[in-house]
């Protein structure tokens, strides 16, 4: 089955500075990869999504990026603020309404104002 | 998108006992999914519920532990049964929106402590 690994597991970042996250996949057989960020004591919220037929995805301030090749995919974020600070998970599934999503471990990222 | 109300939001139960929490979605989805997030972990998927047939466990999770039902298109029930402290956790459900249907949308979770 597929298997997400993340890093890292905590960030530390200024105010205005950008963040990256990687996550990379075991299955080759997976093409979408989503990204969620969980702000303590609520529900994942998904923040931006990639398939694997695009290289990257760009919504303002946040990116991701996805190498097939070496099944890995990034997420970055830009001008980092402090409402940015929360757990960000990536994930990974074989698509499609059926699909089930495999979490990577998850990233505190903290920004320092 | 799709709308996901979970009901109990929290709860304190005894050990031994049974919790069930129902998770709503505003839309009719073919699958729905239940997650357990443990303190400061990940998401791990217990099940997949499918409308009209038996629910898909994952590794690590049986039907005697976790039994699931899934009466119709919108609604499903996890049942946390015979529970220890070790099943203190968040429970998650979450479907599919969408234009792809691909993205899953969460719930706001059940978060279960166990005595």
């Amino acid at each position: 089955g597929e298997n997400v690994e993340q890093h890292p597991s905590t960030l530390s970042v200024q105010e205005g500075d950008s963040a990256v996250i990687k996550c990379t996949y075991s299955d080759s057989a997976s093409n979408y990869f989503p990204w969620y960020k969980q702000e303590l004591g609520k529900r994942p919220q998904l923040i931006i999504d990639i398939r694997s037929n695009v290289g990257e995805k760009k919504d303002q301030r946040i990116a991701v990026t996805l190498n097939k090749t070496a099944k890995h995919f990034s997420l970055h974020i830009t001008e980092t603020q402090p409402e940015d600070s929360a757990v960000y998970f990536c994930a990974a599934s074989y698509g499609g309404a059926t699909n089930k999503l495999i979490f990577g471990t998850g990233t505190l990222l903290a920004v320092q104002p | 998108s799709a709308v996901i109300s979970q009901k109990p939001s929290r709860d304190i139960c005894q050990r031994g006992t049974s919790l069930t929490i129902q998770c709503q979605v505003d839309s009719q989805v073919t699958m729905m999914f239940w997650y357990r997030q443990q303190p400061g972990q990940s998401l791990t998927l217990i099940a997949t519920a499918n409308q009209g047939s038996e629910a898909t466990y994952e590794s690590g999770f049986v039907i005697d532990k976790f039994p699931i039902s899934r009466p119709n298109l919108t609604f499903s029930t996890l049942t946390v049964s015979n529970m220890s402290p070790e099943d203190s956790s968040i429970y998650l459900c979450s479907a599919p929106g969408g234009m792809a249907r691909e993205t899953q949308y969460f719930g706001p979770g059940t978060r279960l402590l166990v005595l």
